[in-house]
């Protein structure tokens, strides 16, 4: 069973703090990767996706895969109270057919005021 | 921005019912897809259509399910008879190609199956 797993949670930090988010894949071959935020009871919205070793950044968001490690994480800067929702990733595995997302749990971040 | 529109925001249903949700992709995306989410639960993958063909299915899309791109704008989901366990977010998505490029969801329709 190709997995992806995420602390659930929750994640609790200050208001101008760095959130650290981490994901890890059972899938060594696994291509891209996606880091989607979900507000409670809305749908998946994209925030970042990587396809590299390394970090990529875009704003306040920064994206780390390591795939010898199969990790990746989302960091989140200068942390909002908007930014409190749960944030999934979401990995596109080597399946043969390369159509779906796979996703995990999601873990649940509060930004304190 | 373009977005995924589907409709209706809300369907309730009785169980033994078929049920239509409705999908329109972003315009010039290739491929479509929908998931789904049971309250609480992680995002499941259902299945992904191109060139007017299933490209992928799970095992949750059985023969209960279908999908269809009517015309050149629409992308429909069918649960032919509905069961309990039906009731769950479905989540049409959209992108450029398939393979590695980024999805991006609608705002989902919320199923419950009394």
């Amino acid at each position: 069973q190709k997995e992806v797993e995420q602390n659930s949670g929750p994640l609790s930090v200050p208001e101008g703090a760095i959130a650290s988010l981490n994901c890890t894949y059972s899938d060594r071959g696994s291509q891209s990767f996606f880091w989607y935020r979900q507000y409670s009871g809305k749908s998946p919205e994209l925030i970042m996706f990587i396809y590299s070793n390394g970090d990529k950044e875009d704003g306040r968001f920064t994206a780390q895969l390591n795939k010898a490690s199969q990790y990746v994480s989302l960091l989140i800067r200068d942390s909002q109270p908007s930014d409190s929702a749960t944030y999934l990733c979401a990995v596109n595995m080597d399946t043969g057919s390369n159509y779906k997302l796979t996703f995990g749990k999601g873990t649940l971040l509060t930004v304190n005021p | 921005e373009p977005e995924v529109t589907q409709t209706p925001s809300h369907q309730v249903t009785q169980m033994g019912q078929e049920v239509i949700l409705r999908c329109v992709p972003i315009s010039n995306h290739l491929y479509f897809y929908w998931y789904r989410q049971i309250l609480g639960q992680k995002v499941e993958f259902l299945v992904s259509f191109y060139n007017n063909e299933i490209s992928e299915k799970s095992e949750i899309f059985d023969d209960q399910f279908s999908v269809e791109r009517p015309d050149g704008s629409n992308f429909t989901l069918k649960i032919r008879s509905t069961k309990l366990e039906d009731s769950a977010m479905y989540f049409c998505a959209s992108s450029p190609t398939g393979g590695n490029q980024p999805q991006h969801f609608g705002d989902g329709t919320r199923l419950s199956i009394l």
